[in-house]
C-alpha cells in the first residue's frame, strides 16, 4: 500500500525567504509519481509540481522545486521569496504505476507567510 | 479549454437524503476520478471512472455510487446520508494511456449535511 506523510500541520515563513515542506512516502512500486498540490481557502486543488520516480533531476517550476531523494524516500517541496499569495495548505501526494492510477494524498501543511 | 468543472459549488442536504454532484472533465480526457475531503484531512479516493464503468473504487461504502456518461463527464451519487458524508466532494480528470505529470481538479463541491 501507498502511504504518504507530512509530519508538519503548519508552518510559518517571512515574506520573500524561503521555506521546506517535507514529504515522505512508503510504497513497493518502482515506477510512481509524486506530485505537490496548493489548496487556498477556496477548496481549488492546484497542481504545482512532478517529479518521477526515475527522473534524474530535482523538479523545479519557477519559484517551486523538489527536493527529490529517492534512498530516503523524500520529496520535500521548497518554496522560493515567499509571497503573501502562498498562504495556504500545501499536500503532497503519490500515484503509483500507470498512468491512471489512484492519489494518495498526505493530510497537509498549513503554510502562514507574514509580512 | 473550461478545465474540470463541478456543480453544485455548495448544498446543504439533511440526514437520509439522497445527492448527486456532477463533474465535467477536462477537453480530451476519458478518465474521472472522485475524492472526499473531510475538514482538515487530504483528500480520500472514493473510485473512478472508465469507459462508463468503475475501474477503481476506495474504502467507501455502497452508499457512494457512481456513473459515467458517453460524453465522459461523471455523477456521484450518495444515499441515505450521514452527518459524517459533510465534506468536499473533489472531482480529477486524466486521459487513460497517457502517463500523467499533472492531475486535473474542478474546484470542488461543498456538502453540508445538517
Amino acid at each position: 500500500a501507498q502511504k504518504i506523510t507530512q509530519t508538519q500541520p503548519g508552518m510559518f515563513v517571512q515574506e520573500k525567504e524561503a521555506v521546506t515542506l517535507d514529504c515522505t512516502y512508503d510504497t513497493s512500486d518502482p515506477s510512481y509519481g509524486l506530485f505537490w498540490y496548493k489548496q487556498p481557502s477556496s477548496g481549488e486543488m492546484i497542481f504545482l509540481i512532478y517529479q518521477g520516480s526515475y527522473d534524474q533531476q530535482n523538479a523545479t517550476e519557477g519559484r517551486y522545486s523538489l527536493n527529490f531523494q529517492k534512498a530516503r524516500k523524500s520529496a520535500n517541496l521548497v518554496i522560493s521569496a515567499s509571497q503573501l499569495g502562498d498562504s495556504a495548505m500545501y499536500f503532497c501526494a503519490m500515484r503509483g504505476q500507470g498512468g491512471s492510477e489512484k492519489l494518495v494524498f498526505g493530510k497537509g501543511t498549513k503554510l502562514t507567510v507574514n509580512p | 479549454d473550461a478545465g474540470v468543472t463541478q456543480s453544485p459549488t455548495h448544498l446543504i442536504k439533511t440526514r437520509g437524503q439522497q445527492v448527486t454532484l456532477r463533474c465535467s472533465p477536462k477537453s480530451g480526457h476519458d478518465t474521472v476520478s472522485w475524492y472526499q475531503q473531510a475538514l482538515g484531512q487530504g483528500p480520500q479516493f472514493i473510485f473512478q471512472y472508465y469507459e462508463e464503468e468503475e475501474r477503481q473504487r476506495g474504502n467507501f461504502p455502497d452508499r457512494f455510487s457512481g456513473h459515467q456518461f458517453p460524453n465522459y463527464s461523471s455523477e456521484l451519487n450518495v444515499n441515505a446520508l450521514l452527518l459524517g458524508d459533510s465534506a468536499l466532494y473533489l472531482c480529477a480528470s486524466s486521459r487513460t494511456g497517457v502517463v500523467h505529470t499533472e492531475a486535473f481538479f474542478g474546484q470542488g463541491t461543498r456538502l453540508t449535511v445538517v
